[in-house]
């Protein structure tokens, strides 16, 4: 089925570095979605995209919609340990006028203090 | 917080029973989704719902059955749980009546199957 591809799968910063994680797809989407689950939570929506070549932040966290909308981009500046967690990108596949969404399989982000 | 309970929070059931979890909303959103989430899966859809009592299957539907006869909840039923089926459950909701919006999750609902 539709699969999302996220990279890397995990990574180690040091605090107060710049991180980067990108998320690819096979098929175009018109929407993309960027959430981060902190452990025995659920996923909480950072950012949302919706136009090709968008970009967009929430305080520290930017995301890009990529030109070709297959792919979309989260940046965060200045690491702190709070920001460790997994984070997801999501995209939307629509089907008879409804929509549902597909997940990427995260990319562990862990900060060294 | 997006006003989504889901219930129970925890449950420890034996293989062949069966299981209904709960998920309700207070936000009168269009649609609502059941995820599992499993090491190495990510969320995976199991059902979701366009409106009551308009459903779909996901991509992992088998062995799972949900219904949804208003708005505000969602239940999804394991009618004989195997252990397989052992999972972290998560719902989700998105609005649904402005074209294509952003899902909000649930806390989810941490199922062992013994």
């Amino acid at each position: 089925g539709q699969q999302l591809n996220q990279s890397p799968q995990s990574m180690f910063i040091q605090e107060g570095e710049d991180v980067s994680m990108n998320c690819t797809s096979s098929s175009i989407f018109n929407t993309w979605l960027w959430y981060k689950q902190d452990p025995g939570e659920g996923p909480v929506l950072l950012i949302a995209l919706y136009k090709a070549g968008e970009l967009t932040s929430n305080g520290r966290l930017t995301a890009q919609f990529g030109i070709t909308r297959k792919d979309s981009f989260l940046n965060i500046s200045a690491s702190i340990p709070s920001d460790v967690g997994i984070y997801f990108c999501a995209g939307p596949l629509t089907t008879s006028g409804t929509y549902k969404y597909i997940f990427g399989t995260g990319t562990r982000l862990k900060v060294l203090a | 917080d997006a006003g989504i309970t889901q219930s129970p929070r925890h449950k420890v059931t034996e293989t062949g029973t069966p299981v209904t979890l709960r998920c309700h909303q207070t936000e009168n959103h269009r649609y609502m989704y059941w995820y599992r989430q499993d090491p190495g899966h990510g969320l995976r859809l199991i059902h979701y719902s366009y409106g009551v009592k308009d459903t779909d299957k996901g991509e992992v539907s088998d062995g799972y059955s949900v219904s949804r006869s208003k708005t505000e909840d969602f239940l999804l039923t394991l009618e004989s749980a195997t252990s397989s089926q052992t999972s972290v459950y998560f719902c989700a909701i998105s609005e649904g009546t402005q074209g294509i919006q952003p899902q909000h999750f649930g806390d989810g609902t941490r199922l062992s199957i013994l």
